[in-house]
């Protein structure tokens, strides 16, 4: 059974790079597609983006510019990076996984809390 | 974007009782390879979404049956038999079919 864990600040200036780091431990498959996930306080989840086999990579609009998903060859762990982060950043952000993100995340991180503040 | 909506927003309910939510998408959730994705979703309080039902109405493992998912096209219902305890917290349905994949805005379900 795969199992993620999310590390990273608590919180991030305004302007600033919010970088978070997932990492996968157990059993886990490199037909796998890598997710991050967030959800601003009382609203639904919103999908960042996704990576496949350390090269197919795909973004949400609303995000493009400003993010970037990676992972290591070995798929131990991937990493988020969003810059020039603002107010509206402030989420739990979520790192999860399955093999058809279509039909939605198997298995989810416990969760990390970001507020972007000064 | 293809968005979906749920109704209704707060759903109280009796116990033992039945409950539904509905999820409607503003187009098709057809993937060309023939499959719905539409899903859904519990979160409790503090806790990490889990998914309960993929593709309409394939239920996740450990999943009880008195939970169930049907519909087609743009028009979908979550369904509880019988609504226990456990089952408070927020549903979500998710579409996976045109990127980007979205979820509904949630229906909050509580005891009466």
């Amino acid at each position: 059974q795969v199992h993620l864990q999310e590390s990273g600040p608590g919180v991030v200036k305004p302007s600033e790079t919010l970088s978070l780091t997932c990492v996968v431990s157990g059993a886990s498959n490199r037909n796998n597609y890598w997710s991050w996930i967030r959800q601003p306080p009382g609203k639904e989840p919103e999908w960042i983006g996704y990576v496949y086999n350390s090269g197919v990579i795909n973004y949400s609009p609303s995000l493009r510019g400003r993010v970037t998903i990676s992972t290591d060859a070995s798929q131990t762990q991937f990493s988020l990076k969003l810059t020039s982060v603002t107010a509206a950043d402030t989420a739990v952000y979520y790192c999860a996984t399955s093999r058809n993100p279509r039909s939605g995340l198997d298995v989810w991180g416990q969760g990390i809390t970001v507020a972007v503040s000064s | 974007d293809a968005v979906v909506t749920q109704s209704p927003l707060s759903l109280p309910v009796t116990l033992g009782q039945p409950a539904s939510i509905s999820c409607r998408s503003s187009q098709s959730l057809v993937w060309t390879d023939g499959s719905t994705y539409l899903n859904w979703f519990h979160q409790r309080p503090g806790q990490s979404p889990r998914r309960l039902i993929y593709k309409v109405s394939n239920r996740d493992s450990g999943v009880p049956d008195r939970f169930s998912g049907s519909g087609s096209g743009t028009d979908f219902t979550l369904t509880i038999s019988r609504v226990e305890a456990e089952d408070v917290g927020i549903y979500y349905c998710m579409q996976g079919t045109p990127w980007p994949w979205t979820f509904g805005q949630g229906t909050k379900v509580e005891i009466k």
